[in-house]
């Protein structure tokens, strides 16, 4: 079975500062993808990034980007120049790239991070 | 990115009465269309897949009977919480699966329907 373990509940930056949150992994299946979704208060999820376990570079997307490190089984999403914006639930997500379990995503706990001015 | 909808944004209704709700995709088409629920300050789970033309798949402990699930195009599934009662109070999300993404298979997420049964 998939699991993702998110450590941090919450975490807090400074506006302009980087920002990492964490994101570990367990799964058997050798092809499987990784997701990190941004949830303000608002309550829609937003897709940041993506992932796939056979990608030889970590994924960027603006001002984010992901730590990939497949031997440690984590994918920690890093924020770059931090915003007041940038509030929100964060969470990060697996699927197995198989097909097997039908497309679901596994998600983990979840880390509120909260931008000072 | 891929937009989806979800209609009503806000329900509340009384117990006993049934809600729908409804996911489209807006500018893509999802052959499968996933339901979440989520309590305050917890993550998501998963109620149910929705595959175009077939059954959902519910997982386990979820009521089929109860949360009715309807795929009928490429392009709305609906969610129906029948004899609604308080304790199915919850955020509701939707998500689909764009086929046109297949190396990735990113699902993008409706922005959530907040129901409250009185």
């Amino acid at each position: 079975a998939q699991k993702i373990t998110q450590t941090q509940p919450g975490m807090f930056v400074q506006e302009k500062e980087a920002v990492t949150l964490d994101c570990t992994y367990d799964t058997s299946d050798p092809s499987y993808g990784l997701f990190w979704y941004k949830q303000p208060s608002s309550g829609e999820m937003i897709f940041l990034i993506y992932q796939g376990s056979y990608d030889q570079q970590n994924a960027t997307e603006g001002r984010y980007s992901l730590n990939f490190q497949k031997a440690r089984k984590s994918a920690n999403l890093v924020i770059s120049a931090s915003q007041l914006g940038d509030s929100a639930m964060y969470f990060c997500a697996m699927r197995d790239l198989l097909g097997g379990s039908n497309y679901k995503l596994t998600f983990g706990k979840g880390t509120l991070l909260t931008v000072n001015p | 990115g891929a937009v989806v909808s979800q209609h009503p944004s806000r329900v509340i209704c009384k117990s006993g009465t049934s809600v729908k709700i409804e996911c489209r995709s807006l500018d893509f088409q999802a052959t499968t269309m996933f339901w979440y629920r989520q309590f305050p300050k917890q993550s998501l789970m998963l109620m149910a897949t929705s595959n175009e033309g077939s059954k959902a798949t519910y997982e386990q402990g979820v009521e089929k009977d109860k949360f009715l699930i309807n795929h009928a195009s490429l392009t709305l599934s609906t969610l129906t919480v029948t004899s609604a009662h308080p304790e199915d109070s919850s955020f509701y999300i939707c998500s689909a699966r764009d086929v046109e993404e297949p190396s990735t298979d990113t699902q993008y997420f409706g922005p959530g329907t907040r129901l409250t049964v009185l």
